[in-house]
């Protein structure tokens, strides 16, 4: 079954520290891959995406992403954390045909601590 | 408005009693999404509007939730009958569709979200 995997659900990091979180993914073929930010209250957000090409995907608010194929891993970086940073933040993915009929992992929670 | 409008904000209701939820996508986007955060569970899909296909309603979890849109604009999910477990934050999202667009280039289909509505079930 298609799945996405977000492995820590809840990380704390201090202000200006680096920041990885991880995805892993369960699909049949190599799908699009996503990264959203969920701030509180608000609606999800994109934050980068990856369809094709270079395998390292810059986004915006400082992130990037590596896709994996031999890992099955999609992991969401950023060098230095704001405290503006703290959100929830999902791993998507959907099928290379049809729609962007995204599956959800289920999210990791990130503080910061100034 | 610039983005995609739901409404209501909040909704709190009794067991049994029939709520209807509303989404105003981007204007111009044919693809309408909806989907339900529940805690616990995550992000997961309900169904997909593109323009006058027929709908795919592989997510809805039971027949007491039906969603339309007229117009190819618009969008209403409707839940009969709710339930305590129906309590969720339902999220629309809107897109173009992907592919090639006239004029070059290929649109990647990116979904636009919501604030999403909050369903509470006494």
């Amino acid at each position: 079954a298609q799945s996405v995997t977000q492995p820590d659900i809840h990380i704390t990091v201090s202000e200006g520290a680096s920041l990885e979180l991880r995805c892993n993914y369960s699909y049949g073929a190599t799908p699009y891959l996503f990264w959203y930010v969920q701030s509180p209250g608000q609606g999800l957000q994109l934050l980068l995406k990856y369809f094709s090409g270079d395998t390292l995907v810059q986004g915006i608010k400082g992130f990037e992403a590596e896709f994996k194929r031999s890992q099955s891993s999609f992991n969401l970086r950023k060098p230095s954390v704001h405290w503006s940073d703290a959100a929830e933040y999902f791993c998507a993915v959907a099928p290379l045909r049809g729609y962007n009929k995204l599956i959800f992992g289920a999210g990791t929670r990130l503080a910061v601590h100034p | 408005g610039a983005g995609v409008s739901q409404s209501p904000s909040n909704k709190v209701t009794e067991k049994g009693k029939d709520v209807e939820l509303r989404c105003d996508p981007i204007s111009g986007h044919t693809a309408l999404y909806w989907y339900r955060q529940s805690l616990g569970q995550g992000l997961e899909f309900l169904i997909y509007f593109q323009g006058n296909s027929a709908p795919d309603k592989s997510g809805l979890p039971s027949d007491r939730f039906s969603a339309e849109r007229t117009g190819g604009s618009v969008s209403t999910l409707t839940i009969q009958r709710t339930q305590q477990e129906d309590s969720a934050v339902y999220l629309c999202a809107s897109s173009l569709a992907r592919g090639r667009q006239r004029g070059g280039g290929t649109n990647t289909g990116e979904l636009f979200f919501g604030e999403g509505s909050r369903l509470t079930v006494l």
